[in-house]
């Protein structure tokens, strides 16, 4: 099974900052890397897939690179409603797996 | 607007089973990959497994020997049942489909529906 690691565990931001967040795959997924963001109380929301490409509806402060082991989520500039629990997730191999979270907290 | 929706017992017994329904509206069950993930509380997401709307199926493999994932399309729904549950099966469990042309990415989610295990 394919681990995925995500740091920093927490990042504190202010509105308007930029936020980069990590993921890092224990052995190579190309570019099969997907990023959620998940809510309190909401299903998690398909940010960006196959590592670059944005998800129907998603803003274009959120931006993604990466391939092979490490990738990259960015948010160019925080908004109020950014805030949240960010995933990264693999589906290379079965069991499709993911990180363990990076919450964006103000 | 597709929308997904969990519904089942949220209190269920060790060493018995647990069965979820995910109930998928404004759209078709048919053509399309669907899944089941969990998060117990204060862990990340570990995906159960998923089935195409023909029901053909693909388990977790820590899972496979107590997991059955099925689909009832005249009903637009399926559904999961994970038998002797124990206290870690305790979740939030979600229900999701795949994104058209790419299994294992999920476009729409339910907003997930919470199981206690406990007697």
């Amino acid at each position: 099974e394919i681990v995925l690691t995500q740091s920093p565990g927490t990042l504190s931001l202010s509105p308007g900052e930029r936020a980069t967040l990590s993921c890092r795959a224990s052995q190579s997924v190309s570019s099969y890397l997907a990023w959620y963001q998940l809510k309190p109380g909401q299903g998690p929301r398909l940010l960006i897939y196959d590592a670059s490409n944005r998800a129907t509806g998603i803003p274009a402060r959120f931006s993604g690179s990466g391939s092979g082991t490490d990738f990259t989520l960015t948010i160019s500039s925080l908004e109020p409603e950014d805030f949240a629990v960010y995933y990264c997730q693999q589906r290379s191999s079965w069991p499709f797996t993911f990180g363990p979270g990076t919450k964006v907290d103000i | 607007q597709v929308q997904l929706q969990e519904s089942g017992p949220g209190l269920v017994k060790p060493s018995e089973t647990l069965s979820l329904t995910c109930t998928v509206s404004g759209g078709s069950i048919s053509s399309y990959y669907w899944s089941w993930i969990r998060q117990p509380p204060g862990k990340g997401l570990e995906w159960i497994g998923y089935i195409h709307y023909s029901g053909s199926t693909n388990y977790n493999p820590s899972l496979k020997s107590r997991l059955t994932i099925s689909v009832d399309r005249s009903n637009n729904q399926f559904s999961l049942k994970l038998t002797s549950v124990a206290a870690a099966d305790t979740a939030v469990y979600y229900c999701a489909r795949h994104r058209p042309g790419y299994i294992g990415y999920q476009d729409y989610w339910g907003q997930g529906t919470l199981v206690t295990v406990s007697s």
